[in-house]
């Protein structure tokens, strides 16, 4: 149980295209969704937590409008990089939260490696 | 300061052997939750093994297990006969207003 599918594993990109990862919990309703970033050899640095149907709340530093979230369902959390560039090259892992409490463990997709030529 | 540390960037163990990760944290609060992740070279974040701060007794599960320090603030992992595919990131977490703190990581290699 709790499995979060992540499309797509890896993709490679001209500098310029935007670029849409989609996140979905199987087997259980997402209230909530969480984004993170991972360079090579670093942990985890959330950019956004969203919750369905309202709009997704961003950590300091991390742009609204290059990184678009949209949690319209239960299920699906996109995450768009838009007009993506070499520097947005890394490592984008989702996980969801099937309550809102933060007890809840959150259970994580099997991330998305992100190359902008 | 809410962070998490993780001491240790790197250990081994032979295989069948003991091990324990250690791991600090900073909270002003009370109720909380913490977790260990496990991340093998395939990327996955795999939930290990979860501790609730108000629960005196230290979890465990199967060959892990917490050493739950509370006033310390201290919650080690420790792994019981190790095996291959145990090696991995190992990160530790606690939990926010509405979030998780990560730790740094510990990368575990399990020797043959």
């Amino acid at each position: 149980g709790a499995v979060v599918s992540q499309h797509p594993s890896w993709v490679i990109c001209k500098s310029g295209t935007s670029v849409k990862i989609e996140c979905r919990s199987l087997d259980f309703q997402a209230t909530t969704m969480f984004w993170y970033r991972q360079f090579p050899k670093q942990s985890l640095m959330l950019m956004a937590t969203s919750n369905e149907g309202s709009k997704a709340t961003y950590e300091q530093g991390v742009e609204k409008d290059k990184f678009l979230i949209n949690h319209a369902s239960l299920t699906l959390s996109t995450l768009t990089v838009t007009s993506a560039h070499p520097e947005d090259s890394s490592f984008y892992i989702c996980s969801a939260r099937m309550g809102g409490l933060g007890n809840q463990p959150q259970h994580f997709g099997d991330g998305t490696r992100l190359s902008i030529l | 300061a809410q962070t998490v540390t993780q001491s240790q960037p790197e250990m081994s163990v032979q295989e069948a052997e003991t091990v324990t990760l250690s791991c600090t944290y900073d909270t002003s609060e009370n109720n909380y939750y913490l977790f260990w992740y496990k991340q093998p070279p395939s990327r996955q974040m795999i939930l290990v093994i979860r501790q609730e701060a108000y629960k005196q007794q230290n979890a465990t599960e199967n060959r892990f297990s917490v050493n739950f320090q509370k006033a310390a603030k201290s919650f080690s992992l420790k792994i019981s006969d190790s095996q291959l595919g145990d090696t991995a990131m190992y990160f530790c977490a606690r939990t926010g207003a509405n979030n998780l703190f990560f730790g740094t990581g510990t990368r575990l290699t399990v020797i043959p």
